[in-house]
């Protein structure tokens, strides 16, 4: 079982519409989350970051994470055809390693 | 900010040579330094984690004769893939780290091709 498990899409939705992304995770001893865009052929952007459960809101997008079910979620309201990339999740393992375990991507398309 | 850099972003070489990759973060000092490697349409495999001055410590599966990773600085590392071959050929992204405040920050990215 991997680490972090992310559906790797495609996900094609019209512009203006809310996008959900989701990731489920099985180690426990994440310490953080990560939201990265990558565009393609681009290193990833970092978009959120997060240490606990709950909510965490940034303009148009939204960081969610519950620890008691392992989930995490990315939401995009108002989704732009610049919205279009890969979307990335992380679990961060902290301590001395500062290890981030990736999840493989969701590929997302925003239509005009 | 957080403004990391890659140099080359692509580079071409013949089966046999060395080919070296420059990391740098250009605004802040980055006491840890991440290499990994993506093949299209997959995720970020963590090669090796380097510290300022200290030897890297790399990922199980990870040859360290055959990528060389030194930091030289608080802004600088370099990763050499040594007696490149076809199989080399990949998109390596460095990542750098300000500290164990857990943010890394990516640059743009490397594409090696080995012919």
């Amino acid at each position: 079982q991997k680490e972090v498990e992310q559906d790797p899409g495609p996900l094609s939705v019209p512009e203006g519409a809310i996008v959900s992304l989701n990731c489920t995770y099985s180690n426990s001893a994440f310490q953080y989350f990560m939201w990265y865009r990558q565009y393609s052929r681009k290193g990833p952007e970092l978009l959120m970051y997060t240490y606990s459960s709950g909510n965490k809101e940034d303009g148009r997008f939204t960081a969610q994470v519950d620890k008691s079910s392992k989930y995490i979620s990315l939401f995009i309201r108002d989704s732009q055809p610049s919205d279009s990339a890969t979307y990335l999740c992380a679990g961060g393992l902290g301590g001395a390693t500062n290890k981030l375990i990736f999840g493989t991507g969701t590929l997302l398309a925003v239509q005009p | 900010g957080a403004v990391v850099s890659q140099h080359p972003s692509r580079v071409i070489c013949k089966s046999g040579t060395s080919v070296k990759i420059e990391c740098r973060s250009l605004d802040f000092q980055a006491t840890t330094m991440f290499w990994y490697r993506q093949f299209p349409k997959q995720s970020l495999m963590l090669m090796a984690t380097s510290n300022e001055g200290s030897k890297a410590t790399y990922e199980q599966g990870v040859e360290k004769d055959k990528f060389l990773i030194n930091h030289a600085s608080l802004t600088l590392s370099t990763l050499t893939v040594t007696s490149a071959h076809p199989e080399d050929s990949s998109f390596y992204i460095c990542s750098a780290s300000p500290g164990l405040g857990y943010e890394q920050y990516f640059g743009p990215g490397t594409r090696l091709t080995v012919t």
